[in-house]
């Protein structure tokens, strides 16, 4: 079965510090990938999301992620973070092979502190 | 509508009562899902409409769960006999093409039973 893993589940930094979420994914098929945010107290939003082409895919907010075919995983990056970042960030993967739903991973919460 | 509408968007319940949860998709949007986000679990599928085609039940966790979508539209999700352990925030999704493209997700509806 698809999983989807991400090996932290709280991270905390620093303001303007760098970071990285991790995220692999088990599939022997195509996949299609996500990240979702979900601040404080709200639903969840599409932050980015990887379909096909450029491996290296970013977000509006200044994040970035890129997919390795190799490694099976799509970490989540951001080389200085905002306190506005703090937040649950969620990875998920579509596997393909006919199915549409979305599978999601545990979540990692970000604590940026000043 | 503009997004994804769910009601109410809290719901405290007796042990044993039937609860109805109510989704409305982004007008035009096809794809409709539902998920559970319980505490540190993630997000949970439960179940997928897509147009006319039979639904994916695949997630619900129990006969005590059901859900049907109306005129390719509005969704309920029933939850029947409630247990404690069905407390949890329940979102729903819509897609307009399906998974490939992510989803837009409800806020939610934070289901307490006490």
């Amino acid at each position: 079965a698809q999983s989807v893993t991400q090996l932290d589940s709280q991270v905390p930094v620093f303001e303007e510090a760098p970071v990285e979420l991790r995220c692999n994914y088990s599939s022997s098929v195509s996949v299609y990938l996500f990240w979702y945010v979900q601040y404080p107290n709200q639903g969840l939003q599409l932050l980015l999301k990887y379909l096909s082409g450029s491996t290296l895919v970013e977000s509006i907010n200044g994040f970035e992620a890129e997919f390795n075919k190799s490694q099976t995983s799509f970490h989540l990056r951001k080389p200085s973070v905002h306190i506005s970042d703090t937040a649950e960030y969620f990875c998920a993967v579509v596997p393909g092979g006919g199915s549409e739903k979305l599978v999601f991973g545990k979540g990692t919460k970000l604590t940026v502190n000043p | 509508g503009a997004g994804v509408s769910q009601s109410p968007s809290n719901k405290v319940t007796e042990k044993g009562k039937d609860v109805e949860l109510r989704c409305d998709p982004i007008s035009g949007h096809t794809a409709l899902y539902w998920y559970r986000q319980s505490l540190g679990q993630g997000l949970e599928f439960l179940i997928y409409f897509q147009g006319n085609s039979a639904p994916d039940k695949s997630g619900l966790p129990s006969d005590r769960f059901s859900a049907e979508r109306t005129g390719g539209s509005v969704s309920t999700l029933t939850i029947q006999r409630t247990q404690q352990e069905d407390s949890a925030v329940y979102l729903c999704a819509s897609s307009l093409l399906g998974g490939y493209y992510g989803y837009t997700f409800g806020s939610g509806t934070r289901l307490t039973v006490v």
